[in-house]
């Protein structure tokens, strides 16, 4: 089992559309979560942590639930701006594992 | 503010040839440095990471090597390419201590022929 799975996509919606992504990790002991954001042929950039309780940032909300050990990233009232790969990040010690990531595509 | 720089932005190399790629990385000190490579239609790979000047990390056996000479400058290196080493290279630099937050430079999209 690979240690960062997603859902490679693409998600096609159209702008204002509500979408979610999950990923699951297979090592329990992962220690943190984050999500990161990749535009064709650039650097990825963190797009936000993910923490126990749920936590929200703008239009992004982002779920952990360590017992299933699966990440889930809802994105509200899509933007053309969105279109990106997405990818799930797990940390443990020093280093961190990336999915594959879920490409959105966001229509007009 | 801390800002990182790679280099070149594409690279085009026969098989057998050697490799060299530099980061480096301004504004800040100490920091933890790492190398990952994106192939096509595969997630970003960690190839090498780094805590302190000369203490290298290797995280896949490969035809790759890694060295950091200076406090913020990375060196990735082949002596002899292989078809298979094509890919998107991304340096990344985080704060001492921990990899809770990666800053990548704009990456290196090598082709070997």
């Amino acid at each position: 089992r690979k240690e960062v799975e997603q859902d490679p996509g693409p998600f096609n919606v159209p702008e204002g559309a509500t979408v979610a992504f999950n990923c699951t990790y297979s090592n329990s002991a992962s220690q943190s979560f984050f999500w990161y954001r990749q535009d064709c042929r650039k650097e990825p950039k963190l797009l936000m942590s993910v923490y126990s309780s749920g936590n929200e940032d703008g239009r992004f909300t982002a779920q952990l639930n360590r017992a299933s050990q699966y990440i889930s990233l809802l994105i509200r009232d899509s933007k053309l701006s969105d279109s990106a790969t997405y990818l799930c990040v797990v940390k443990r010690y020093s280093t961190l594992t990336f999915g594959k990531g879920t490409m959105l595509l966001v229509s007009p | 503010s801390q800002t990182i720089h790679q280099w070149p932005a594409t690279l085009v190399q026969p098989v057998g040839s050697p490799l060299s790629l530099e980061c480096t990385v301004e504004g800040t000190s100490n920091p933890n440095l790492y190398w990952y490579r994106q192939a096509a239609g595969r997630g970003l790979q960690l190839l090498f990471y780094s805590v302190g000047i000369g203490q290298i990390s290797s995280e896949v056996p490969q035809n790759l090597s890694a060295s950091r000479p200076q406090d913020r400058q990375f060196i990735l290196s082949s002596k002899k390419l292989l078809l298979s080493d094509s890919g998107f290279y991304l340096c990344a630099w985080s704060r001492p201590g921990t990899a809770e937050k990666l800053f990548f430079g704009s990456g290196t999209q090598l082709s070997v022929l």
